[in-house]
């Protein structure tokens, strides 16, 4: 079955630095998808960022970026400049057949 | 476009009442689904549908039902609410591969 690991419980970046949130997923299929949600005090789930496994380049939304290693299995998101606002949960998730399996999340402090 | 929406936002139950919550959402989605969030916690699937009038277990199914009578909404029941089942709600929907849309939740306390 697949998995996904985030192994960082928490977190913590000061204003305007970057921050790496790491993820690993176990598959044996060669094509699938990976996500990268927020959820910030509000609880409301946001994507953040999707990446398609059979796209080798790396997806990118502003100041949002991922480093996507297919043959480690591996997805780790980098937030640049990072601002008050990013301070959230954030969830690795892996698109299964018909359902997304989410990993247990990262906790983000944001320091001014 | 409301998206999706949840209904209702707080409830609180007494251990053996029932109640049902509604999910909809106005993106034509084929796919539905629902959630729980304890604290501290990820989300764990209670139920799916991948179309009208079908649905399948999750992860944590006992105790919970679910019907898709129609493509826009999603139902999640509980016959008889337990302390254990106070959480976080949440329904989401995706078109067949894909992203999912989050409602923004329904907190319920059961005492």
């Amino acid at each position: 079955a697949q998995t996904v690991t985030q192994s960082q419980p928490e977190m913590s970046v000061q204003e305007a630095e970057t921050v790496t949130l790491s993820c690993t997923y176990d598959t044996s299929e060669s094509d699938y998808y990976l996500f990268w949600y927020k959820q910030p005090p509000s609880r409301q789930m946001i994507l953040v960022i999707r990446q398609e496994a059979y796209k080798q380049q790396n997806a990118t939304e502003n100041r949002f970026s991922v480093n996507f290693q297919k043959a480690a299995k591996s997805f780790s998101l980098k937030i640049s400049d990072s601002q008050l606002g990013d301070a959230a949960m954030y969830f690795c998730a892996y698109w299964d057949t018909d359902k997304l399996i989410f990993g247990t999340g990262t906790r983000l402090q944001v320091f001014p | 476009n409301a998206g999706v929406t949840q209904t209702p936002k707080f409830r609180v139950l007494k251990t053996g009442q029932s109640m049902t919550l509604l999910c909809a959402q106005d993106m034509n989605h084929e796919y539905m689904y629902w959630y729980r969030q304890d604290p501290g916690m990820g989300l764990r699937l209670i139920h799916y549908s991948v179309g009208e009038g079908t649905t399948a277990k999750g992860e944590v199914p006992d105790g919970y039902n679910v019907s898709r009578l129609k493509k826009q909404n999603f139902l999640l029941g509980l016959e008889s609410a337990a302390p254990s089942q106070t959480s976080v709600y949440f329904c989401a929907s995706s078109w067949q591969v894909g992203e999912q849309y989050f409602g923004p939740g329904t907190r319920l306390t059961v005492t």
